[in-house]
């Protein structure tokens, strides 16, 4: 059971936006960077977003990322049907037994 | 070009071991920190283990931990982990991934191998 929280499903038409929220805790989103990954079923996951709010190299800035307090969110606007996949948040947890955690994913679907 | 190829994997008994590599090109890797995340079928993501460029810092996910060993030859551009008392748990596709760190601990993983599956039964 991860310890980042992330809604199972979001889903919207073509051109709309969706946003993706990761809840976490001050042992993890509350003190360290987030990233999100993006992975459609089959591939290796991809880096969207790093440092909360920075998007990797060649990623479209339809994507974007925010943190605030405890919790993390990736928006995606403009959607298009190439943007169903799977997405993932992830941070360090500080915590006890201290490690690198992903968030539960998040499918998104384009209707 | 940024490119990591794993390769090891391999179908297995529990209690057996396993040895992967990852095979690193287009980037000075001795300058970079890695890491190992794998995907059990039909999960999600799961880190498993980073070492940062010097293998000064070696971090392990708590149910490895003991089992597994992350390494590193920067002379050769290669990463491994030694998988020891392995387990029906440890099924999954493992990933080879390029690791930035920030305050003394893996950030973000931005360049990603294709996967190796790891099948143990």
């Amino acid at each position: 059971q991860s310890v980042l929280t992330q809604p199972p499903s979001v889903s919207a038409a073509p051109g709309q936006k969706v946003t993706i929220t990761c809840s976490g805790s001050s042992s993890n989103i509350g003190r360290n960077y987030v990233s999100w990954y993006q992975q459609v079923p089959g591939a290796a996951p991809k880096l969207l977003i790093y440092d909360n709010d920075k998007r990797s190299s060649g990623i479209p800035d339809r994507f974007s990322g925010s943190k605030s307090g405890t919790s993390a969110t990736l928006g995606i606007s403009g959607l298009q049907t190439g943007d169903e996949s799977e997405y993932y948040c992830a941070t360090w947890d500080s915590n006890l037994t201290p490690g690198f955690v992903f968030g539960t994913g998040t499918k998104v679907t384009v209707l | 070009e940024v490119q990591l190829v794993e390769s090891g994997g391999g179908l297995l008994k529990p209690g057996g071991s396993l040895r992967l590599s990852c095979a690193a090109s287009g980037f000075t890797f001795s300058r970079f920190s890695m890491t190992w995340v794998r995907q059990a079928p039909g999960k999600g993501l799961e880190w498993v283990s980073s070492i940062n460029s010097n293998s000064a810092f070696i971090y392990y996910e708590d149910s490895v931990r003991g089992r597994f060993t992350i390494s590193r030859d920067n002379a050769n551009d290669s990463l491994f982990l030694q998988m020891d008392s392995l387990r029906v748990d440890d099924t999954a596709v493992y990933y080879c991934a390029r690791c930035h760190f920030r305050s003394g601990y893996p950030s973000h993983f931005d360049y990603w191998g294709q996967g190796i599956q790891v099948t143990v039964s």
